[in-house]
């Protein structure tokens, strides 16, 4: 089976950094993805690792560790529209994704 | 512009009923999947199809059918059999050559009485 862990909630302040960790465990891992989804909306794709290491897009960076089965998003220059649920996500090959419970992610003044 | 469309965005029933929820893509993906979403619970894996005419069973499918008679289509009919069947429904695609990125749609919010 695949589970994923990653906290239910987190705040931060508008203009801060915050890292929302996702650690794993999978019978066969082909990489980990971000959605991030606002209240009422759908999923949106963020990122994707499939290789460890850090990915950057914009604002948005994520992280990887195979041999931690961790990862983790990491977003800067917090802005209020930030303010949503985000969700780790373990591909394995044509099966569907399994995803974290999700964070909430509160951005405050 | 491709995407995924689900409708109604809004749905109202009454316990007892069957209902289907619609889910259209031209994205030309094989893949197509049903979630349910619940407060607190993440996304819950119903049905899905990777081919047409095929479809395999999730996490939480009873109380749930689908059909998968066209590539484009993927319609998720709740039953009465399903106790609990307020939620939110998510539909959502992919393409298998990238089996990291899945596509949804807007969402139908599904309240029965």
């Amino acid at each position: 089976g695949q589970s994923l862990e990653q906290p239910s909630e987190v705040t931060a302040v508008e203009g801060a950094i915050v890292q929302i960790n996702c650690t794993y465990q999978t019978s066969g891992f082909y990489g980990l993805s971000w959605y991030q989804q606002h209240d009422g909306g759908a999923p949106t794709f963020l990122s994707y690792n499939g290789l460890d290491g850090l990915e950057e897009t914009g604002r948005f960076s994520s992280f990887l560790s195979r041999s931690d089965s961790y990862g983790y998003l990491l977003l800067q220059e917090l802005q209020m529209k930030d303010s949503a649920s985000y969700f780790c996500a373990v591909p394995s090959g044509n099966t569907p994704l399994v995803f974290g419970k999700g964070t909430r992610l509160s951005v405050i003044a | 512009d491709g995407g995924i469309t689900q409708s109604p965005k809004y749905l109202f029933r009454k316990e007892g009923q069957n209902v289907t929820l619609s889910c259209e893509q031209n994205l030309n993906h094989d893949a197509m999947y049903w979630y349910r979403q619940d407060p607190g619970q993440g996304l819950r894996l119903i049905y899905y199809s990777q081919i047409v005419n095929d479809f395999q069973k999730g996490d939480i499918a009873e109380g749930y059918s689908v059909s998968r008679e066209k590539k484009e289509s993927f319609p998720l009919t709740v039953t009465s059999a399903q106790k609990n069947p307020t939620a939110f429904y998510l539909c959502a695609s992919k393409s298998l050559a990238q089996a990291y990125e899945q596509y949804f749609g807007p969402g139908t919010r599904l309240t029965v009485t």
